[in-house]
Protein backbone atom coordinates (compact mmCIF):
# COMPACT_ATOMS: atom_id res chain seq x y z
CA UNK A 1 0.00 0.00 0.00
CA UNK A 2 1.35 3.51 -1.13
CA UNK A 3 2.67 5.18 2.24
CA UNK A 4 4.05 9.10 2.83
CA UNK A 5 7.62 9.08 3.26
CA UNK A 6 9.57 11.51 5.77
CA UNK A 7 12.46 11.76 6.53
CA UNK A 8 15.13 12.37 8.81
CA UNK A 9 13.34 10.28 11.56
CA UNK A 10 14.99 12.52 13.97
CA UNK A 11 17.27 15.73 13.63
CA UNK A 12 18.85 17.83 16.33
CA UNK A 13 19.79 21.06 15.53
CA UNK A 14 21.14 24.20 17.59
CA UNK A 15 18.30 26.68 18.46
CA UNK A 16 18.73 29.95 15.79
CA UNK A 17 19.58 27.10 13.06
CA UNK A 18 17.19 26.44 10.04
CA UNK A 19 15.97 23.32 9.58
CA UNK A 20 14.07 21.15 6.17
CA UNK A 21 11.86 18.46 6.81
CA UNK A 22 11.23 16.28 3.75
CA UNK A 23 8.10 14.29 2.90
CA UNK A 24 7.57 12.68 -0.06
CA UNK A 25 3.22 12.27 -0.25
CA UNK A 26 1.33 10.11 -1.61
CA UNK A 27 1.96 10.03 -5.86
CA UNK A 28 -1.43 10.65 -6.89
CA UNK A 29 -2.81 12.92 -3.89
CA UNK A 30 -3.38 16.85 -4.24
CA UNK A 31 -3.83 17.99 -1.03
CA UNK A 32 -0.50 17.93 1.80
CA UNK A 33 -0.78 19.16 5.21
CA UNK A 34 1.78 19.56 8.20
CA UNK A 35 0.96 18.82 11.56
CA UNK A 36 3.02 19.12 15.09
CA UNK A 37 2.99 17.32 18.30
CA UNK A 38 4.55 18.76 21.01
CA UNK A 39 5.30 15.73 23.11
CA UNK A 40 2.73 14.63 25.10
CA UNK A 41 0.19 16.78 23.56
CA UNK A 42 -2.38 16.72 20.78
CA UNK A 43 -1.80 16.81 17.01
CA UNK A 44 -2.10 20.66 15.84
CA UNK A 45 -2.44 21.73 12.06
CA UNK A 46 0.14 23.85 10.75
CA UNK A 47 -0.42 24.54 7.43
CA UNK A 48 -2.17 22.86 4.23
CA UNK A 49 -0.93 23.15 0.92
CA UNK A 50 -2.65 22.54 -2.59
CA UNK A 51 -1.74 23.44 -6.30
CA UNK A 52 1.23 24.98 -5.40
CA UNK A 53 0.53 27.21 -2.89
CA UNK A 54 -0.92 27.46 0.60
CA UNK A 55 -4.52 26.61 1.12
CA UNK A 56 -4.68 26.97 4.95
CA UNK A 57 -2.29 27.98 7.97
CA UNK A 58 -2.55 28.39 11.71
CA UNK A 59 -1.34 30.57 14.11
CA UNK A 60 1.62 28.59 14.70
CA UNK A 61 2.47 28.58 11.25
CA UNK A 62 4.36 32.38 11.17
CA UNK A 63 6.97 34.26 9.50
CA UNK A 64 9.74 31.39 10.70
CA UNK A 65 8.09 28.47 8.79
CA UNK A 66 7.83 27.89 5.30
CA UNK A 67 6.48 25.11 2.39
CA UNK A 68 7.87 24.25 -0.82
CA UNK A 69 7.04 21.46 -3.20
CA UNK A 70 10.28 21.68 -5.42
CA UNK A 71 9.29 18.87 -7.65
CA UNK A 72 6.86 16.63 -8.17
CA UNK A 73 7.36 14.63 -5.37
CA UNK A 74 9.07 16.13 -2.48
CA UNK A 75 7.04 18.35 -0.08
CA UNK A 76 9.49 20.27 2.85
CA UNK A 77 8.56 22.48 6.01
CA UNK A 78 11.33 24.75 6.76
CA UNK A 79 11.77 26.65 9.78
CA UNK A 80 14.53 29.08 9.79
CA UNK A 81 15.75 30.24 12.67
CA UNK A 82 14.34 27.18 15.60
CA UNK A 83 13.72 28.10 18.78
CA UNK A 84 13.23 26.04 21.90
CA UNK A 85 9.60 25.21 21.59
CA UNK A 86 9.81 24.08 18.14
CA UNK A 87 11.18 20.60 19.13
CA UNK A 88 8.11 18.32 18.56
CA UNK A 89 7.16 15.54 16.45
CA UNK A 90 6.14 16.90 12.71
CA UNK A 91 3.86 14.98 10.55
CA UNK A 92 3.09 14.64 7.09
CA UNK A 93 -0.15 13.77 5.55
CA UNK A 94 -1.33 14.17 2.37
CA UNK A 95 -5.42 13.20 1.09
CA UNK A 96 -6.38 12.25 -2.57
CA UNK A 97 -8.88 15.34 -2.82
CA UNK A 98 -11.53 17.21 -0.58
CA UNK A 99 -14.56 17.00 0.32
CA UNK A 100 -13.98 15.60 4.22
CA UNK A 101 -14.33 11.93 3.42
CA UNK A 102 -10.92 11.60 2.12
CA UNK A 103 -8.81 10.55 5.23
CA UNK A 104 -5.46 12.36 5.47
CA UNK A 105 -2.65 9.90 5.43
CA UNK A 106 0.26 10.56 7.77
CA UNK A 107 3.82 9.78 7.61
CA UNK A 108 5.79 8.55 10.87
CA UNK A 109 6.73 11.60 11.63
CA UNK A 110 10.12 13.51 12.10
CA UNK A 111 11.24 13.99 15.75
CA UNK A 112 12.83 17.49 16.06
CA UNK A 113 14.75 18.28 18.82
CA UNK A 114 16.10 21.67 19.53
CA UNK A 115 19.46 22.06 21.80
CA UNK B 1 -14.70 26.12 23.36
CA UNK B 2 -13.08 22.42 22.39
CA UNK B 3 -14.09 21.21 18.88
CA UNK B 4 -13.44 17.76 19.87
CA UNK B 5 -13.33 16.42 23.44
CA UNK B 6 -11.90 13.00 24.58
CA UNK B 7 -12.97 12.66 27.83
CA UNK B 8 -10.67 9.30 28.76
CA UNK B 9 -6.88 10.52 29.46
CA UNK B 10 -6.42 6.35 29.60
CA UNK B 11 -8.27 3.27 30.00
CA UNK B 12 -6.90 -0.49 30.97
CA UNK B 13 -8.68 -3.31 29.30
CA UNK B 14 -8.65 -7.39 29.45
CA UNK B 15 -7.69 -9.13 26.08
CA UNK B 16 -10.56 -10.06 23.72
CA UNK B 17 -12.89 -7.97 25.80
CA UNK B 18 -14.38 -5.04 24.24
CA UNK B 19 -13.81 -1.79 24.34
CA UNK B 20 -15.32 2.08 23.78
CA UNK B 21 -13.13 5.18 23.19
CA UNK B 22 -15.31 8.35 23.63
CA UNK B 23 -15.24 11.48 21.50
CA UNK B 24 -17.52 14.42 21.66
CA UNK B 25 -17.56 17.26 18.86
CA UNK B 26 -18.91 20.47 18.82
CA UNK B 27 -19.66 22.17 15.46
CA UNK B 28 -22.41 24.21 13.78
CA UNK B 29 -21.44 22.89 10.12
CA UNK B 30 -24.26 20.51 8.83
CA UNK B 31 -21.22 18.97 6.55
CA UNK B 32 -18.66 17.81 8.46
CA UNK B 33 -16.07 14.80 9.16
CA UNK B 34 -15.21 12.44 11.84
CA UNK B 35 -12.05 10.57 11.78
CA UNK B 36 -10.16 8.14 14.62
CA UNK B 37 -6.50 7.74 13.97
CA UNK B 38 -4.26 4.98 16.06
CA UNK B 39 -0.70 6.73 17.59
CA UNK B 40 1.66 3.17 18.69
CA UNK B 41 4.23 4.36 21.17
CA UNK B 42 6.33 4.34 18.20
CA UNK B 43 4.92 7.15 17.33
CA UNK B 44 3.25 7.28 13.64
CA UNK B 45 -0.74 8.23 12.99
CA UNK B 46 -2.74 5.30 11.55
CA UNK B 47 -5.69 6.04 9.64
CA UNK B 48 -8.62 3.36 11.19
CA UNK B 49 -12.06 5.01 10.46
CA UNK B 50 -14.09 7.93 8.77
CA UNK B 51 -18.00 8.96 9.72
CA UNK B 52 -19.35 11.51 7.38
CA UNK B 53 -22.78 13.77 9.14
CA UNK B 54 -24.93 12.50 6.61
CA UNK B 55 -23.97 9.41 6.61
CA UNK B 56 -27.23 7.04 7.39
CA UNK B 57 -25.58 3.90 8.67
CA UNK B 58 -22.58 3.79 11.38
CA UNK B 59 -19.38 3.12 9.51
CA UNK B 60 -17.46 -0.22 10.15
CA UNK B 61 -14.10 -1.60 9.55
CA UNK B 62 -12.90 -4.44 10.61
CA UNK B 63 -12.52 -5.07 14.31
CA UNK B 64 -13.50 -1.09 14.46
CA UNK B 65 -16.83 0.77 14.44
CA UNK B 66 -18.14 4.25 14.92
CA UNK B 67 -21.34 4.84 17.14
CA UNK B 68 -21.94 7.93 15.11
CA UNK B 69 -25.04 9.85 17.15
CA UNK B 70 -25.35 12.93 15.49
CA UNK B 71 -27.65 14.24 17.41
CA UNK B 72 -25.53 14.25 20.69
CA UNK B 73 -22.65 14.79 18.91
CA UNK B 74 -20.67 11.50 19.41
CA UNK B 75 -18.25 9.63 17.69
CA UNK B 76 -17.55 6.47 20.00
CA UNK B 77 -14.60 4.19 18.16
CA UNK B 78 -15.89 0.50 19.62
CA UNK B 79 -12.96 -1.83 19.08
CA UNK B 80 -14.32 -5.44 19.27
CA UNK B 81 -12.17 -8.29 20.76
CA UNK B 82 -9.45 -6.23 21.96
CA UNK B 83 -5.77 -7.48 21.05
CA UNK B 84 -2.47 -6.81 22.36
CA UNK B 85 -1.34 -4.69 19.68
CA UNK B 86 -4.86 -2.45 20.36
CA UNK B 87 -2.85 -0.81 23.09
CA UNK B 88 -1.56 2.95 21.73
CA UNK B 89 -3.25 6.45 22.01
CA UNK B 90 -6.32 6.91 20.08
CA UNK B 91 -7.11 10.35 18.45
CA UNK B 92 -10.71 11.14 17.53
CA UNK B 93 -10.53 14.48 14.92
CA UNK B 94 -13.50 16.22 12.80
CA UNK B 95 -12.83 18.38 9.51
CA UNK B 96 -15.36 20.74 8.92
CA UNK B 97 -16.63 21.15 5.14
CA UNK B 98 -15.93 23.62 3.08
CA UNK B 99 -13.90 25.99 1.36
CA UNK B 100 -10.70 26.70 3.11
CA UNK B 101 -11.76 24.09 6.38
CA UNK B 102 -8.94 21.57 4.94
CA UNK B 103 -7.25 20.77 9.06
CA UNK B 104 -8.19 17.77 10.97
CA UNK B 105 -8.81 19.14 14.50
CA UNK B 106 -7.83 16.48 16.98
CA UNK B 107 -8.84 15.62 20.15
CA UNK B 108 -6.48 15.72 23.13
CA UNK B 109 -6.71 11.40 22.58
CA UNK B 110 -6.96 8.31 24.95
CA UNK B 111 -4.54 5.75 26.06
CA UNK B 112 -5.59 2.80 25.64
CA UNK B 113 -3.62 -0.14 27.38
CA UNK B 114 -4.59 -3.83 26.62
CA UNK B 115 -3.87 -6.28 29.78
CA UNK B 116 -3.48 -10.42 28.80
Amino acid sequence: EPEVTQTPSHQVTQMGQEVILRCVPISNHLYFYWYRQILGQKVEFLVSFYNNEISEKSEIFDDQFSVERPDGSNFTLKIRSTKLEDSAMYFCASSELLPGNQPQHFGDGTRLSIL
Amino acid sequence: AQKITQTQPGMFVQEKEAVTLDCTYDTSDPSYGLFWYKQPSSGEMIFLIYQGSYDQQNATEGRYSLNFQKARKSANLVISASQLGDSAMYFCAMREVGFGNEKLTFGTGTRLTIIP
